[in-house]
C-alpha cells in the first residue's frame, strides 16, 4: 500500500538553525499537508498546499516557516530561525481529489527537537 | 476548533467489539465524519470515513445516526495493538482543509 515517507525521523538542531524537513507524498496525491503535535498535547493543523501555492494556513504557521514542492515529488517544510517552543514532531500528510471526501495520510513523522 | 465530543478514555477486553461513541450535533450536511487511530507517536492512521450511510472496511465500522448527529466507530474484536487514542475528526469546511484533531478517546484493549 502507497504511503508518505518522511525524513529524517529525528532531528535536532540548535536555536536559530533553520531546518528542512521532508516529505515524500502518495504519488497520485495532489493536495498536502503539515500538522505538528507538541508532546503531550494535539495534532495541530500548519498549513495546506494545492497546485503549487498554499491554500490556508494556521496562525501557527508564521513567517519563520515555509513550504515548497521542489520537484514532482518531495514536499518540504522550512523553518528559518528555529526556537525552542518548535520542538515537536511534524507530520506530513496528502490526499486525493476529491478533497471533502478523500482521507489525508500521515507519514510517520519527523521528531524535532531544538536545543 | 473540534466540532466533536468523545469520552477521553474507554477500556476493552481483548477479542470483545470495542464501541468509541462521538457526538457532533453541528455537523453540516456535506461535511463528513472521519476516524483516525493514533498509536504512540506515530502518525495519526486513517480508520474510515463516512457521509450518511453506515460504512464497513477491513478494520472498522462506522455507524451515522438517521440525524447525523453522533456517531460509533465499532471495532469488531480488539486486540492488544488496538490500543490507541481514536479521533473523531468532522471536515470543518468545503477547501478540505480544517481538518482538526480534538483530544480523542483512549482505547486500552485489556488481556
Amino acid at each position: 500500500e502507497p504511503e508518505v515517507t518522511q525524513t529524517p525521523s529525528h532531528q535536532v538542531t540548535q536555536m536559530g538553525q533553520e531546518v528542512i524537513l521532508r516529505c515524500v507524498p502518495i504519488s497520485n496525491h495532489l493536495y498536502f499537508y503539515w500538522y505538528r503535535q507538541i508532546l503531550g498535547q494535539k495534532v495541530e493543523f500548519l498549513v495546506s498546499f494545492y497546485n503549487n501555492e498554499i491554500s490556508e494556513k494556521s496562525e501557527i504557521f508564521d513567517d519563520q516557516f515555509s513550504v515548497e514542492r521542489p520537484d514532482g515529488s518531495n514536499f518540504t517544510l522550512k523553518i528559518r530561525s528555529t526556537k525552542l517552543e518548535d520542538s515537536a514532531m511534524y507530520f506530513c500528510a496528502s490526499s486525493g481529489l476529491r478533497m471533502n471526501s478523500s482521507p489525508l495520510h500521515f507519514g510517520n513523522g519527523t521528531r524535532l527537537t531544538v536545543t | 476548533d473540534a466540532k466533536t465530543t468523545q469520552p477521553p478514555s474507554m477500556d476493552c477486553a481483548e477479542g470483545r467489539a470495542a464501541n468509541l461513541p462521538c457526538n457532533h450535533s453541528t455537523i453540516s450536511g456535506n461535511e463528513y465524519v472521519y476516524w483516525y487511530r493514533q498509536i504512540h507517536s506515530q502518525g495519526p492512521q486513517y480508520i474510515i470515513h463516512g457521509l450518511k450511510n453506515n460504512e464497513t472496511n477491513e478494520m472498522a465500522s462506522l455507524i451515522i445516526t438517521e440525524d447525523r448527529k453522533s456517531s460509533t466507530l465499532i471495532l469488531p474484536h480488539a486486540t492488544l495493538r488496538d490500543t490507541a487514542v481514536y479521533y473523531c475528526i468532522v471536515r470543518v469546511s468545503n477547501t478540505g482543509n480544517q481538518f482538526y484533531f480534538g483530544t480523542g478517546t483512549s482505547l486500552t484493549v485489556i488481556p
